[in-house]
């Protein structure tokens, strides 16, 4: 079956650097998507991965190796507003998006 | 309109009746989503349409029907809602013409409650 495995829930403190790490056993690979999701909103697209390497973008980046089925989201200088869930998903050969179950990452002061 | 719209925001249901939940998009996208989410369960694909006049099942597309008769538009009709249909909904839409274009966009949901 196809899964993608990423923490429960995480705390950080302002201001530090936290690592959000997915792993990912899919049927095929196209992609690899990072959303963020704030409670009771819709989630927002951070970050697309399709091919081994970081993606830097402002405070966040994306890292992604294909052959560990390995992913995971840094965030730098953490703010409370980066409190929310960050979702993990794959784009599988049939070209459908593989959810993981979401991180809820708590910001504290 | 811009992005993606769905109505309403939330609704109570009676359990047996039925109830559309309306989806529409202006960004001329190919393919459309509906996803529940439940709380541990992240989101679960309900039904899909990669283009007008097409759909597909998706994980959990028992008790669900969709059309698609339009590019902009795809409801997700509960023909004979039950409890554990209470869930958050999520539409989504994406261009699918290959690799970040696949990105998915996501309408603010709708909260349905069915008692």
């Amino acid at each position: 079956g196809q899964n993608i495995d990423q923490p429960t829930e995480m705390t950080a403190t302002e201001g530090a650097i936290v690592q959000i790490n997915c792993t990912y056993q899919t049927s095929g690979f196209n992609g690899l998507f990072w959303y963020q999701q704030h409670a009771g909103e819709a989630p927002t697209f951070l970050s697309y991965n399709v091919l081994d390497g970081l993606e830097e973008k402002g405070r966040f980046s994306s890292f992604l190796s294909r052959s560990k089925g390995y992913s995971y989201l840094l965030l730098k200088e953490l703010q409370m507003k980066d409190s929310a869930s960050y979702l993990c998903a794959v784009l599988d050969s049939n070209y459908q998006l593989i959810w993981g179950a979401g991180t809820k990452l708590i910001i504290k002061p | 309109i811009a992005g993606i719209t769905q109505a309403p925001t939330s609704q109570i249901l009676a359990a047996g009746r039925r109830m559309t939940l309306r989806c529409t998009q202006d960004m001329r996208h190919n393919a459309m989503y509906w996803y529940r989410q439940d709380l541990g369960l992240g989101l679960r694909l309900i039904h899909y349409s990669n283009t007008a006049g097409t759909t597909g099942k998706g994980e959990v597309p028992d008790g669900y029907s969709v059309s698609r008769a339009n590019t902009d538009d795809f409801p997700l009709t509960l023909a004979s809602a039950v409890p554990s249909q209470t869930s958050v909904y999520f539409c989504a839409s994406s261009d699918t013409s290959g690799g970040a274009t696949d990105t998915q966009y996501f309408g603010p949901g709708t909260r349905l409650t069915v008692l």
